[in-house]
């Protein structure tokens, strides 16, 4: 069965200290792999998709990078605005989507 | 930019109430979808589709059904309100197989 674990559950950081989210799944052949910044009581917003091993995307504070069987999204030097609940989400070939429970990140001034 | 909109922001409903909770995209995609979210247990499909009067279900649709007569508009109906049914519901859409561009939520409360 398709998995997603995200983790650390929740991570707070210093403002400016670096860090990074894992994403680790099990799928029967990706498609492909989303981030999501999810903000208290407001739907999830798309940031990235990465299609195989090996792909990096870039956002400003934020870079995502994908392996074969995790994903991680960097935070460089973060502020408090990047505060949120980041979700990932992994697309199988058969379309199904499989969401992670998130990683809550505060960022303290 | 894409536009997801849903009908309610916040809904407080009775048990046995029968509830509608409509989506409205305006990018012209072919799939939408219906989530609910819980704290802990993150994004559960409930009924996706990828045409007009198309429908899937997805990981947990008992106690839910939902409608698509026009292709920018997908509802949610849940026949008779039961407080398990308490959370932030969240509609998606996508083109094909893309990534999917969510709602602003609808939290419902039902009592």
């Amino acid at each position: 069965e398709d998995q997603v674990t995200q983790s650390p559950e929740a991570l707070r950081l210093q403002e400016g200290e670096s860090s990074s989210l894992n994403c680790s799944y099990t799928v029967s052949g990706l498609r492909g792999l989303f981030w999501y910044r999810q903000d208290p009581g407001k739907g999830p917003e798309f940031l990235f998709t990465l299609y195989s091993a090996g792909e990096e995307k870039e956002k400003e504070r934020l870079k995502a990078t994908l392996t074969k069987k995790e994903s991680f999204l960097h935070i460089t030097a973060p502020k408090p605005e990047d505060s949120a609940t980041y979700l990932c989400a992994v697309q199988a070939l058969n379309n199904d989507m499989r969401f992670g429970a998130g990683t809550r990140l505060t960022v303290k001034p | 930019d894409v536009k997801v909109t849903q009908s309610s922001r916040y809904l407080v409903k009775r048990t046995g109430e029968k509830v509608f909770l409509e989506c409205v995209q305006d990018m012209d995609h072919e799939n939408m979808f219906w989530y609910r979210q819980d704290p802990g247990l993150g994004l559960r499909l409930i009924y996706f589709s990828y045409d007009v009067k198309m429908k899937e279900k997805g990981d947990i649709p008992e106690g839910y059904s939902v409608s698509r007569e026009k292709k920018e508009r997908f509802s949610l109906i849940l026949e008779s309100a039961s407080t398990n049914q308490t959370s932030m519901y969240l509609c998606a859409s996508s083109l094909l197989i893309n990534e999917q561009f969510f709602g602003p939520g609808t939290r419902l409360t039902v009592l």
